[in-house]
């Protein structure tokens, strides 16, 4: 069974800080996707990684996508209080099209 | 509407009771998934539906749990006689069409309480 495990848990900060949040897999990824999911809202798609090793930018969150394609990392700079939320890693198992596993999230607050 | 139309949005119910919750995809959007959310952790995959045949069911915890697509819009997903541990967001999404590079867009969930 392919795992997604993320880290760390909980994460509270103040408004400014930098961070990262980490998933990982014992079990090679053809993608991985980060979501972030608000209080009451559905998950919200914000990248998808494809290649092995590939880094994309989103304004301040820099996504990274590891060499093996087993691990991806989420990197905030300059965190403020509208990135509060639940971050959500996940890709298709086995190279599946037509389900995605989630990771066990990563829950940021960034406090004003 | 422009997105993922879940209802109800809130639903407490009594231990045995059976429960419905009904999703409203994208319009003209093929793929239809449901997953269940636990609070605070990540949604776990229940069911797909491509149009109207359901293909994958393989997250279904049991067979108290029935997800249909008649017309390949509309779904439902059917829980009979809940029980405490049933209680979840039960969040539905809808693709375009199958594959990977298809964005999936997620309602805003049902949350179900069973008492």
């Amino acid at each position: 069974t392919q795992l997604l495990e993320q880290s760390p848990q909980f994460l509270s900060i103040q408004e400014g800080e930098n961070l990262t949040v980490y998933c990982n897999s014992s079990s090679v990824f053809s993608s991985l996707q980060w979501y972030r999911q608000e209080p009451g809202e559905g998950p919200v798609l914000l990248v998808t990684v494809v290649t092995g090793g590939e880094v994309k930018k989103l304004k301040r969150l820099t996504f990274q996508f590891g060499d093996a394609r087993k691990d991806s990392s989420l990197h905030i700079t300059a965190a403020q209080p509208g990135d509060t939320g639940l971050y959500l890693c996940a890709g298709p198992p086995g190279g599946a099209t037509n389900k995605l596993i989630f990771g066990t999230g990563t829950l940021l607050a960034v406090q004003p | 509407g422009a997105g993922v139309s879940q209802s109800p949005r809130y639903k407490v119910a009594k231990r045995g009771q059976d429960v419905a919750l009904r999703c409203d995809p994208i319009s003209g959007h093929v793929s239809l998934f449901w997953y269940q959310q636990a609070l605070g952790q990540g949604p776990e995959f229940l069911t797909y539906f491509q149009n109207e045949a359901q293909l994958d069911k393989s997250g279904l915890p049991s067979d108290r749990f029935f997800a249909e697509r008649p017309e390949g819009s509309v779904s439902t997903l059917k829980i009979q006689r809940t029980q405490q541990e049933d209680s979840a967001v039960y969040l539905c999404a809808s693709s375009l069409a199958r594959g990977q590079g298809n964005t999936i867009y997620f309602g805003e969930g049902s949350w179900l309480t069973v008492v």
